[in-house]
């Protein structure tokens, strides 16, 4: 049972574009909600994490929007560059021991940045 | 870098085989989490350590298990091979300070294991 939803599956940017990521869940008992980035061959980085006592996080050039009623939240990257040519996934928890490890993600975003 | 550390970074297993997958998590962590990542999917949720003990499992069979030791570091261990069982296989650390408070957890690099 897929609980984390995120489309588009893949997206083209222009470089300085502003590239928009989005995930849906169903369980209305996740509390934590992080972006990850991965490029081949390497293991998942966190770019930002939010809960959702907050409707919008910005770090940089990333920015996460959440809509607790609608039960989404999204991924903005301003001004994308193409060294943010990677494999984003939304990922969400439930709260309680160890959540931030207990990560459902999402089926992942391929993002290409042209120059 | 995020300071966990996995190994070996590829593996090639023969079906029916057992494997050994090891991560030593990040200075200052005391939780380990497993995930396997098929070819163009997200990330799989296999099992937590915290405290030398199992802290949660996903939706995995009896035949994937593992360890905890005294300084944080982990094992994986899959036994009576499948073919599916090829993957990436990922670990993340994090730290349970309590009372429900959790830092965000790092992955590392992962394993690469092919079953043939």
């Amino acid at each position: 049972q897929q609980q984390v939803k995120q489309s588009p599956q893949s997206l083209i940017v222009q470089k300085g574009g502003i590239s928009i990521i989005n995930c849906a869940y169903e369980n209305t008992a996740f509390d934590y909600f992080p972006w990850y980035q991965q490029f081949p061959g390497k293991g998942p980085a966190l770019l930002i994490a939010i809960r959702p006592d907050v409707s919008e996080k910005k770090e940089g050039r990333f920015t996460i929007s959440f809509n607790k009623s609608a039960k989404q939240f999204s991924l903005h990257i301003m001004d994308s560059q193409p060294g943010d040519s990677a494999t984003y996934f939304c990922a969400a928890s439930k709260s309680g021991s160890g959540n931030t490890g207990k990560l459902i993600f999402g089926q992942g975003t391929t993002l290409q940045v042209k120059p | 870098e995020t300071g966990v550390t996995q190994s070996p970074t590829h593996l090639i297993k023969t079906r029916g085989q057992q494997v050994t997958l090891r991560c030593s998590s990040q200075s200052g962590h005391n939780t380990v989490s497993w995930y396997q990542q098929a070819l163009g999917q997200g990330p799989q949720f296999i099992f937590q350590y915290y405290r030398e003990e199992e802290n949660g499992r996903g939706n995995f069979p009896p035949r994937f298990s593992g360890l905890q030791f005294p300084n944080y570091s982990s094992e994986l261990n899959v036994n009576a091979l499948e073919l599916d069982d090829s993957a990436l296989y990922l670990c993340a650390s994090s730290l349970i300070k309590g009372a429900g408070v959790n830092t965000e957890a790092f992955f590392g690099q992962g394993t690469r294991l092919t079953v043939v």
